[in-house]
């Protein structure tokens, strides 16, 4: 099957820095790929749409300006956290459709655990 | 908006069949979706199942739909110690539409051997 990747698969930052997260498709194009947000033993929260060559398309109450989003291939995507705070301490998970196809499936990273201290 | 429901915990012994229930409030959703997510790892696509449908089997797992009362059953026939997981239902809007995939809470399925 598909697989999508997450790089890293953790990291830990000082309040106040950036943080950059990868997610590459690694054996197909991915026209869209998604950005979730799943705080402990809760759901996941589609955070932003992400298109190829286009600007992300977030969803209500995610701060475009603090959660960047640049999709400038059809097999990464990168979702930047800037100034973080513990708040945003969570596990992001990206998925991607695979282009042209009509299938329903996302495929889905491993995951990356944020720690902001 | 869109709401996906689910009990939190199941405990089953291993060899018994599992039954993990959803219930959902968007009347167009097109497709259903059962996803297993392992600890610290992304999700795992299962089965998923067209609105039109009322039933799907897959080897030991079998998918129910009443689309009338907004409900979806996952049932793992056999459980085995290795399909303790979190299972995540989810729902995607209507073709042409913003497809957003919505998903539920989160049953967290412990096997006892």
């Amino acid at each position: 099957g598909a697989v999508v990747s997450q790089h890293p698969s953790w990291v830990i930052c000082k309040s106040g820095t950036s943080v950059k997260i990868e997610c590459r498709s690694l054996d197909f194009q991915a026209t869209t790929m998604f950005w979730y947000r799943q705080f402990p033993k809760q759901s996941l929260m589609l955070m932003a749409t992400s298109n190829e060559g286009s600007k992300a398309t977030y969803e209500q109450g995610v701060e475009k300006d603090k959660f960047l989003i640049n999709h400038a291939s059809l097999t990464l995507s990168t979702l930047t956290v800037t100034s973080a705070h513990p708040e945003d301490s969570s596990f992001y998970i990206c998925s991607a459709r695979e282009q042209g196809s009509t299938s329903v499936e996302q495929f889905f990273g491993p995951g990356t655990r944020l720690t902001v201290l | 908006g869109e709401d996906v429901e689910q009990s939190l915990f199941l405990s089953v012994r291993e060899g018994d069949s599992s039954v993990i229930n959803c219930t959902y409030t968007d009347s167009s959703s097109t497709y259903l979706y059962w996803y297993k997510q392992e600890p610290g790892a992304g999700l795992q696509l299962l089965t998923y199942i067209f609105s039109n449908m009322d039933m799907k089997q897959d080897q030991r797992l079998t998918v129910l739909l009443n689309k009338k009362d907004k409900h979806l059953s996952l049932r793992i026939a056999d459980t085995q110690t290795g399909d303790s997981a979190i299972y995540f239902c989810a729902e995607k809007g209507p073709v042409g539409g913003y497809q957003k995939v919505t998903f539920g809470t989160g049953t967290k399925l412990q096997v006892i051997p």
